[in-house]
C-alpha cells in the first residue's frame, strides 16, 4: 500500500519568514495530494490540494509543488503569521487504493511574533 | 458546504465499557471513513464504508467495529474500552477529496 513520509515533525520560525513542509510517497499511480490544516480542538481543514497533472499551484500565501518523478510534494507558507501556527498533514491517494487518502504523521508549525 | 458533525467533541469513559461514537454527514456521501489521530502517529484509518450496511477494515481495526445503518450515519464502537484507545478520533467523508469532523477526545480511564 501507499506509504507517505512527512518532515520535519516539528517547524519553528519567525513571523514573516517562509515555512516549507516536504513529503514522499511510495505508491506511482497516487494522483492526488491534499494538505490539511488543523488547529488546536479542531478537525483538519483542506487548505490547498494538487493533482498529479499540474506541477505547482498556488493560493495567496500558500503554494504546492509536486516532483512525480522523485514521488514528493512540498507545502509553501510565504509570510508566516501567528495564525498560521497549527499541524499540518499531507496526504496521498490513487485509483488502485480506493482513493483512500494515507496521511503523514504532520508537522506542528510554529510562527514565532 | 459539506457538514459532518460528531456527536461528542470529548467523552470520559472507564475501562470495560462499551463506547459509542456518532457521525451524521449531510452530503449524501457515500464513503465514511473513521481515523484515531496520535501524536507522532499522524492519522490512521480504523474501519470505512463504501454504503449502508458496508464496512471494510482499516489499518488499525483490533478493539473496534462499527455500524452504518444509515447512509448519513457512521458509528464507531468500542465494544469494552481499554486505556490503550486514549485517543482522538476523527470521522470523514469521501467525494472528491476527505472532509473532516471536529473529532471526539476519548479518554479511557
Amino acid at each position: 500500500g501507499e506509504n507517505v513520509e512527512q518532515h520535519p515533525s516539528t517547524l519553528s520560525v519567525q513571523e514573516g519568514d517562509s515555512a516549507v513542509i516536504k513529503c514522499t510517497y511510495s505508491d506511482s499511480a497516487s494522483n492526488y495530494f491534499p494538505w490539511y490544516k488543523q488547529e488546536l480542538g479542531k478537525g483538519p481543514q483542506l487548505i490547498i490540494d494538487i493533482r498529479s497533472n499540474v506541477g505547482e499551484k498556488k493560493d495567496q500565501r500558500i503554494a504546492v509543488t509536486l516532483n512525480k518523478t522523485a514521488k514528493h510534494f512540498s507545502l509553501h507558507i510565504t509570510e508566516t503569521q501567528p495564525e498560521d501556527s497549527a499541524v499540518y498533514f499531507c496526504a496521498a491517494s490513487s485509483p488502485g487504493g480506493s482513493y483512500i487518502p494515507t496521511f503523514g504523521r504532520g508537522t506542528s508549525l510554529i510562527v514565532h511574533p | 458546504d459539506v457538514k459532518v458533525t460528531q456527536s461528542s467533541r470529548y467523552l470520559v469513559k472507564r475501562t470495560g465499557e462499551k463506547v459509542f461514537l456518532e457521525c451524521v454527514q449531510d452530503m449524501d456521501h457515500e464513503n465514511m471513513f473513521w481515523y484515531r489521530q496520535d501524536p507522532g502517529l499522524g492519522l490512521r484509518l480504523i474501519y470505512f464504508s463504501y454504503d449502508v450496511k458496508m464496512k471494510e477494515k482499516g489499518d488499525i481495526p483490533e478493539g473496534y467495529s462499527v455500524s452504518r445503518e444509515k447512509k448519513e450515519r457512521f458509528s464507531l464502537i468500542l465494544e469494552s474500552a481499554s486505556t490503550n484507545q486514549t485517543s482522538m478520533y476523527l470521522c470523514a467523508t469521501l467525494r472528491d477529496r476527505p472532509y473532516f469532523g471536529p473529532g471526539t477526545r476519548l479518554t479511557v480511564l
